[in-house]
């Protein structure tokens, strides 16, 4: 089973900074990577899958990158409603499904 | 639009068993897969189990395998997991997920979550 290993735990910005998150594979995702958003008492929601492509009705601010093992959400100017936790998801062909530990994305 | 209404779930003894319902509407769900992911409190996500858009392929994760049943009845758009033999390890909130499509194996949609708490 692939880990997933995202960093940092918590990041500490604040309104119209750019955040940069990561997620590290233990091997090999060939781009099948995409990132979740959650806030407090929701279920978590599809930002982007498949390394970088946007999920309907994300906003633009959102882009991810990367290749092999190692990718990247970014937020290029952090809105009010963008603080919550981040977690990275490998599409591998057959079960399970790999999800990382979050990174938590709060106020400085 | 696409709905996944999930119900079931609660406090449970640790030995018991609880049964979680999704029902869904807004797609033809017999052509998604279907998922179960579950979330204990303060930890990531966990995905749990899957079932294939006909029901013939199923799988679990190790830590419920012999334990928790997924299945679904198209006739009805619902899904299902029976759980059984849960322990406090298994107190968690629970998630129906639909897939985005039969290729891109990412959770597109998920139901608002039920809490099943085990504890005695």
């Amino acid at each position: 089973e692939i880990v997933l290993t995202q960093s940092p735990a918590t990041l500490s910005l604040s309104p119209g900074e750019r955040a940069t998150l990561s997620c590290r594979a233990s091997q090999s995702l060939n781009n099948y990577l995409a990132w979740y958003q959650q806030t407090p008492g929701q279920a978590p929601r599809l930002l982007i899958y498949d390394t970088s492509n946007r999920a309907t009705g994300i906003p633009a601010r959102f882009s991810g990158s990367g290749s092999g093992t190692d990718f990247t959400l970014t937020i290029s100017s952090l809105e009010p409603e963008d603080f919550a936790v981040y977690y990275c998801q490998h599409r591998s062909s057959v079960p399970p499904y790999s999800f990382g530990q979050g990174t938590k994305l709060e106020f400085k | 639009e696409v709905q996944l209404v999930q119900s079931g779930g609660g406090l449970v003894q640790p030995g018991g068993s609880l049964r979680l319902s999704c029902a869904a509407s807004g797609f033809t769900f017999s052509s998604f897969e279907m998922n179960w992911i579950r979330q204990a409190p303060g930890k990531g996500p966990e995905w749990i189990s899957y079932i294939s858009s006909s029901g013939t392929s199923i799988s679990y994760a190790d830590s419920v395998r012999g334990r928790f049943t997924i299945s679904r009845d198209n006739a009805k758009n619902s899904l299902f997991l029976q759980m059984s033999s849960l322990s406090a390890a298994d107190t968690a909130v629970y998630y129906c997920a639909r897939v985005l499509s039969r290729s891109l194996r990412y959770f597109h949609s998920w139901g608002q979550g039920t809490l099943v708490a085990v504890s005695s």
